[in-house]
């Protein structure tokens, strides 16, 4: 069974950093791209970044450039999100999602419970 | 840039078939894929490549497009499947979401 489980989110002031994780199980990590997508309250869904197997190829959403950095550790199973200079705006779920490359698209095709991320004074 | 336009809202009875559209230009070029959240939960997948299912998700779900136009249709809706659903394609785009209501 694929299972994507999240931690490290919390409460943060304006300028803040937190580190995101997310423990992998039930398939090979090493062979698959990972991604971070979040959700405002209330709002839809945004895909922030994403890593590719090797780490070789790194994209990340306009709004969070120089300021989030995506990481993954193959030998641990795991995937990161180091977020700095955290602003208000980036409050949201932040989702761990499994991605698929395939000759027709990119799509997620399994997801985390999520963590919060709150950003306020 | 790229976008995907959903309704925000559809609703039908128990029983009824309910038809979620999202258009973008690229969808004639690209394959549409099709995520379900019920309130508090995780997105989960629902439609692949237009119109491929997963294993685990009912066989009343199914996906199709056309042009520049794809849909989720779900064919005798039942109040489970009350959820918001999100269309998404190529460059990690999605859709704005459609609240469906099921009642």
């Amino acid at each position: 069974e694929v299972k994507l489980v999240e931690s490290g989110g919390g409460l943060v002031k304006p300028g803040g950093s937190l580190r995101l994780s997310c423990a992998a199980s039930g398939f090979t990590f090493s062979t698959y791209n990972m991604n971070w997508v979040r959700q405002a309250p209330g709002k839809g869904l945004e895909w922030v970044s994403s890593i590719v197997t090797s780490t070789s190829y790194i994209y990340y959403t306009d709004s969070v450039k120089g300021r989030f950095t995506i990481s993954r550790d193959n030998a641990k199973n795991s995937l990161y999100l180091q977020m700095n200079s955290l602003r208000a705006e980036d409050t949201g779920v932040y989702y761990c999602a499994r991605g698929r490359d395939t000759a027709g698209g990119y799509y997620f095709d399994y997801w985390g419970q999520g963590t919060l991320v709150t950003v306020s004074s | 840039s790229y976008e995907l336009t959903q309704p925000p809202s559809v609703s039908v009875s128990p029983g009824q078939t309910a038809r979620i559209t999202c258009s973008g230009d690229a969808l004639p070029k690209k394959f549409a894929y099709w995520y379900q959240q019920k309130s508090g939960q995780a997105p989960v997948l629902v439609i692949y490549e237009d119109n491929k299912r997963p294993s685990e998700i009912p066989e009343r779900f199914s996906g199709s497009s056309s042009g520049t136009m794809a849909t989720l249709t779900i064919s005798g809706a039942q109040v489970e499947d009350e959820a918001d659903y999100y269309c998404h394609s190529t460059n990690r785009v999605f859709g704005g979401g459609t609240k469906l209501t099921v009642l």
